[in-house]
Order: C-alpha cells, then structure tokens, then sequence
C-alpha cells in the first residue's frame, strides 16, 4: 500500500501568486512529515518537517506546510512564489510503526512562471 | 560540517557487470540510507544501515547489497546490471538516534548509465 501521494505531477503558477503542492499520507499512528525540494543534478534539500504540536510548520526559503490529521494531507505552501523556486518538491513520511523507514512520494514539478 | 559525499558522480556499465558506488556521511552521523531514483518512480528506499548493521531493507533484488564501515561510510553493490537499473543512486545520512523524528541530509547522487 502506498504510503505517501503526490497527486500532482505537475503544478504550474505565475511568479508572486501563492503556491500549493499537495501531500497525503496514509500510515497508521503518529507519523512524522517531510518536504524536500530537489534542484536539477542535486540531491534532496530538506524543507521542513511536522513531529508534534502546531499544525502550521515554517521551513527554508518561506515555505510552509499544513498538517491536518483529519485528512491525512500534508499541503506545501508557499504565499508569493518566485521563479527561483522552481524545482522538483518530495513530500515524505516516517512511520514509527515501521521501523522509521522513510517513504516518499512520487514528486511534483513545480515551475513559476515569469 | 562537510555534507554528503558521494562517489564517483557518473558511472557507465554494461549489462552483466556489477558496480560499487560509495558514500561518505555527515561527521558524526552513523545512520545511512540508499534510495534508488527515477523518472517514473520517484525515490525507492532500498535500505538503511546504523552502527555496520543493516536497519531496513526495501524490496529490491538480492543483486542490490550494501556495507556500513566502521567509519560509517558505505557502500552499495549491484551485480549483474540490467539496464531498468539506470537511475540516479542517493545516500542520505541523520544523526545517531532511534526517535525518527530526525531529517535525512542528501548527497548529490551517483547517475548510473547501463548500456
């Protein structure tokens, strides 16, 4: 079973307009969150990620995520998106109840569009 | 601190051969992880080694192993190549604990070509 969904594989938005990718999971229990971004012939960057408490996580380069339990979703925002954000978004989910192994999504291509 | 090393960047094969790609952590972490990555797939776990013992494995064949030194460095083997291997090859390393609660730092990635 899948674990973490990007229904998305491609999102496009006008540059200063807000940015959403989307995320759900679907693990049992408490798990943990993670985005990354991946600029081309790089490694994975890390974001920001959700453990406990506020449901609102603030990370790198102004972007932030939403957990919401209720929905098993794990949206990456972003309130004015530049053409230097560009790039390939992961969103990834550890499972306590798994031996902490990470999964991660399949990945949107976020292009900002001058 | 150093981020994470890993060589050599590009390798090109033959179907049949076998290659061993390497990976350097974070001074200080001991937990490392492999990811195969792909167009179609995105980023398959292929297994995670703490302290020189293999943690979590994913489902990959057994032409897919893996060794963490006592340095904590490791390495990754594929034997007889086939060309759905092509894939760019990410470590990642976290700092020594068990909670999960930690992020995994990347390497830049082996690009591995089978021809």
């Amino acid at each position: 079973a899948q674990s973490v969904a990007q229904p998305e594989d491609q999102v496009n938005v006008a540059e200063g307009n807000p940015l959403t990718v989307k995320c759900t999971y679907s693990v049992s229990g408490n798990p943990y969150l993670f985005w990354y971004v991946q600029y081309p012939n790089r490694g994975l960057q890390f974001l920001l990620k959700y453990i406990t408490g506020d449901n609102l996580v603030k990370g790198s380069y102004g972007f932030e995520a939403e957990f919401n339990k209720s929905q098993t979703s794990f949206h990456l925002k972003k309130p004015s998106a530049l053409v230097s954000d560009s790039a390939l978004y992961f969103c990834a989910v550890r499972d306590p109840s798994r031996g902490n192994q990470f999964y991660f999504g399949t990945g949107t291509s976020l292009t900002v569009i001058p | 601190k150093a981020g994470v090393t890993q060589t050599p960047r590009y390798l090109i094969k033959t179907r049949g051969q076998q290659v061993t790609l390497s990976c350097s952590p974070i001074s200080g972490h001991r937990s490392v992880s492999w990811y195969q990555q792909t167009p179609g797939q995105g980023l398959q776990f292929l297994f995670e080694y703490f302290s020189e013992t293999q943690r979590n494995k994913g489902n990959f064949p057994g032409r897919f192993s893996g060794r963490q030194f006592s340095n904590s460095r490791s390495e990754m083997n594929v034997s007889t190549l086939e060309l759905g291997d092509s894939a760019l090859y990410l470590c990642a390393s976290s700092p020594t604990e068990t909670s999960g609660r930690n992020e995994q730092f990347f390497g830049p990635g082996t690009r591995l070509t089978v021809l």
